[in-house]
């Protein structure tokens, strides 16, 4: 089945660790996003990327890192620096034009996130 | 502020009523998209509507869209209760290469 898949669903960390959240598309789409949710809260951009080896902070990158090293996969390392870094992790991927997002991006199940 | 701010933050209706929702935004776009969420759930897209058209449909939606005002609505018609969700618009500004989301209007439908 094509999809987006998010791994782990939930995930624990402890104060100072860092941890990866996985995310795998085989839709074979250029774009992939990540996107942080707070409780009743919309999404806010933490990084995206448009090609692979190539990525942009969104607008709360601060404490987050990723890599894009294949077209299929985004992951997203929440190190020690995020001082608040309990919530809901969600990945998207849509396809890229020329244009820029002008499609529907298909999102991942998301990874629940809470510091213990 | 948000780019785009859905209107109001929370909807209760009971099932067979139509719901409505709002989404203002700030810039000139490229294209107003639709997302719908259950609990604890990723994004599913709706409906896309481009600068360029001022309404769509897909089955029980309906979306419109005015440039002029900056703003779009979604209409649910007939809903059900399993249309309880959070709604999302997300708006595809011309400056800018990625879809920035508003907060969302969570909506209950009581059967």
């Amino acid at each position: 089945d094509g999809g987006i898949t998010q791994s782990p669903k939930y995930l624990f960390r402890k104060e100072g660790q860092n941890v990866t959240l996985s995310c795998e598309q085989n839709l074979n789409h250029d774009a992939m996003y990540w996107y942080r949710q707070d409780p009743g809260q919309g999404l806010r951009l933490i990084y995206y990327s448009q090609i692979v080896n190539d990525f942009q902070k969104g607008d709360i990158a601060e404490g987050y890192s990723v890599s894009r090293e294949k077209k299929e996969s985004f992951p997203l390392t929440v190190t020690s620096a995020q001082k608040n870094p309990t919530a809901f992790y969600l990945c998207a991927s849509s396809p890229k034009t020329r244009q820029g997002p002008n499609t529907e991006a298909f999102f991942g199940q998301g990874t629940r996130l809470t510091v213990v | 502020s948000q780019q785009g701010e859905e209107d109001p933050q929370a909807l209760s209706i009971q099932e067979g009523e139509n719901a409505t929702m709002n989404c203002s935004y700030k810039t000139s776009i490229n294209n107003l998209q639709w997302y719908r969420q259950n609990s604890g759930r990723g994004l599913v897209h709706l409906i896309l509507i481009r600068s360029n058209e001022r309404e769509k449909h897909s089955g029980r939606l309906r979306v419109t869209l005015d440039t002029s005002k900056k703003s779009s609505s979604l209409l649910i018609t007939a809903s059900r209760a399993a249309d309880t969700a959070s709604y999302f618009c997300a708006t595809a500004p011309y400056s800018y290469d990625k879809v920035i989301f508003g907060p969302g209007t969570s909506l209950s439908v009581i059967p």
